[in-house]
């Protein structure tokens, strides 16, 4: 079974900190995808990783991907409070005979709340 | 560019009854999905598209039948709702493989089956 886990589920950090999110997969993929829901609203993307090694950068959020060790981090610096949201990381998992599938497996995301 | 856009946003059925969420998109592309999200379990998908005319199952797909008669238009349906079925709803489009874009979502659609 394909699995995407992240971890933590939930951090409450203080304005200024940095921390980092993981996002672990199951199968074999050089494609991982970011994204951003405030609550009750749509998913935003935030980042696109299509290769080994793909590092990523906007803001205050950076994205990596470690193909081999099937791990993707999104580290925060110096949170703010604007980046309270429910973040996903999502897999798109080779079919057999090689490929992307285009049919995501996400995570089950990382509600991040960022305190005064 | 209006983007991925759902109907209806909010939607109350009894057990039993049918409904049809409409997805539209006017980016051209050539992709389209239906995703469920439920409070602790992330997205999941239903089903998809790769084409006007054609459609295929995902994850989660029982109980929900889809049709792309237009390449911009994705329809899902519910013939008979289930309480299990209470989800918010989400539409993405993205372009055709090589996939380097991401996949864009619609505002969603909130569901109760009482």
């Amino acid at each position: 079974e394909l699995k995407v886990e992240q971890n933590p589920l939930f951090l409450s950090m203080q304005e200024g900190k940095n921390y980092t999110i993981y996002c672990n997969y199951s199968t074999t993929s050089d494609r991982l995808y970011w994204y951003r829901q405030d609550p009750g609203k749509s998913l935003e993307s935030l980042f696109v990783l299509l290769s080994n090694g793909a590092v990523k950068q906007e803001g205050r959020l950076m994205a990596s991907l470690d193909t081999k060790a099937r791990l993707s981090t999104l580290h925060i610096t110096a949170a703010v409070h604007d980046l309270s949201a429910t973040y996903f990381c999502a897999v798109d998992p080779f079919m057999n005979y090689g490929g992307a599938t285009n049919k995501l497996i996400f995570g089950t995301g990382t509600l991040l709340a960022v305190q005064p | 560019n209006a983007g991925v856009t759902q109907t209806p946003k909010f939607r109350v059925l009894k057990t039993g009854q049918s409904m049809t969420l409409l997805c539209a998109q006017d980016m051209n592309h050539e992709y389209m999905y239906w995703y469920r999200q439920d409070p602790g379990m992330g997205l999941r998908l239903i089903h998809y598209s790769v084409g006007e005319g054609t459609t295929a199952k995902g994850e989660v797909p029982d109980g929900y039948n889809v049709s792309r008669l237009k390449k911009q238009n994705f329809l899902l349906g519910l013939e008979s709702a289930a309480p299990s079925q209470t989800s918010v709803y989400f539409c993405a489009s993205s372009p055709a493989l090589p996939i380097t874009d991401t996949q864009y979502f619609g505002p969603g659609t909130r569901l109760t089956v009482l």
